[in-house]
């Protein structure tokens, strides 16, 4: 257990739909990371917040959205979804904002689009 | 931005036999490389990482190399174990423009160590 929560486990929806996935950092860390992970592919850094911050962007589509709370813990908001947005989406986080410091990854929220 | 190659995509070892995943990075800022151990349906364990200014690292059966000159990077499981099956990644942290301070996923390694 690396100490970082995602809820929920398992999500299934339609096409054209929204849906919010939470993740909660480890006790201590302040920096909160989001990826991707499609079937059969790699990590895909989705973007980082850092203490409340938005720090940096990589792949994130315009119609996905994300904010860390004042508590520390993270929401990722997908909107108009379509069938290519199904994918393992998980959270990772570490104590410092720099990227130099060692991830943890939460368990991941498996997102079916239908 | 950095950009991440990891070969080869799937790998089959008798046990008891070392395997070895190479990967190769493109920002010779980056200083920071992690490889993950991600089991089918389970979340990216990091299992050993290296930085920088450090040409080796060992953890019990696990080894990792860097060679910044050649910008190349690698993973070494000596005494292979079925419990050492799974999916392996490699990743760089990127040192500047769009990846600055964000981890580069290579695309994994499927290990696979049959009895």
């Amino acid at each position: 257990d690396s100490g970082v929560t995602q809820t929920p486990k398992h999500l299934i929806t339609a096409t054209g739909q929204r849906v919010t996935l939470r993740c909660s950092p480890r006790s201590g860390d302040l920096s909160v990371y989001w990826y991707q992970q499609s079937l059969d592919q790699g990590l895909q850094f989705l973007i980082h917040y850092y203490n409340g911050e938005e720090r940096a962007k990589g792949n994130i589509l315009e119609r996905f959205s994300a904010q860390q709370f004042p508590d520390l813990h993270s929401e990722l908001n997908l909107s108009s979804l379509e069938l290519g947005d199904s994918a393992l989406y998980f959270c990772a986080s570490s104590v410092g904002g720099t990227g130099a410091y060692e991830q943890y990854f939460g368990p991941g929220t498996r997102l079916t689009v239908t | 931005g950095e950009n991440v190659e990891q070969h080869p995509s799937t790998l089959s070892v008798q046990e008891g036999d070392s395997a070895v995943i190479k990967c190769t990075y493109s920002d010779s800022a980056s200083n920071y490389f992690p490889w993950y151990k991600q089991e089918l349906g389970k979340r990216p364990q990091l299992i050993i990482d290296i930085r920088s200014n450090v040409g080796e690292k060992k953890d019990q059966r696990i080894a990792v190399t860097l060679n910044k000159t050649a910008k190349h990077f690698s993973l070494h499981i000596t005494e292979t174990q079925p419990e050492d099956s799974a999916v392996y990644f490699c990743a760089a942290r990127g040192g500047y423009g769009g990846s600055q301070g964000n981890l580069i996923f290579g695309k994994g390694t499927k290990l696979s160590v049959k009895p």
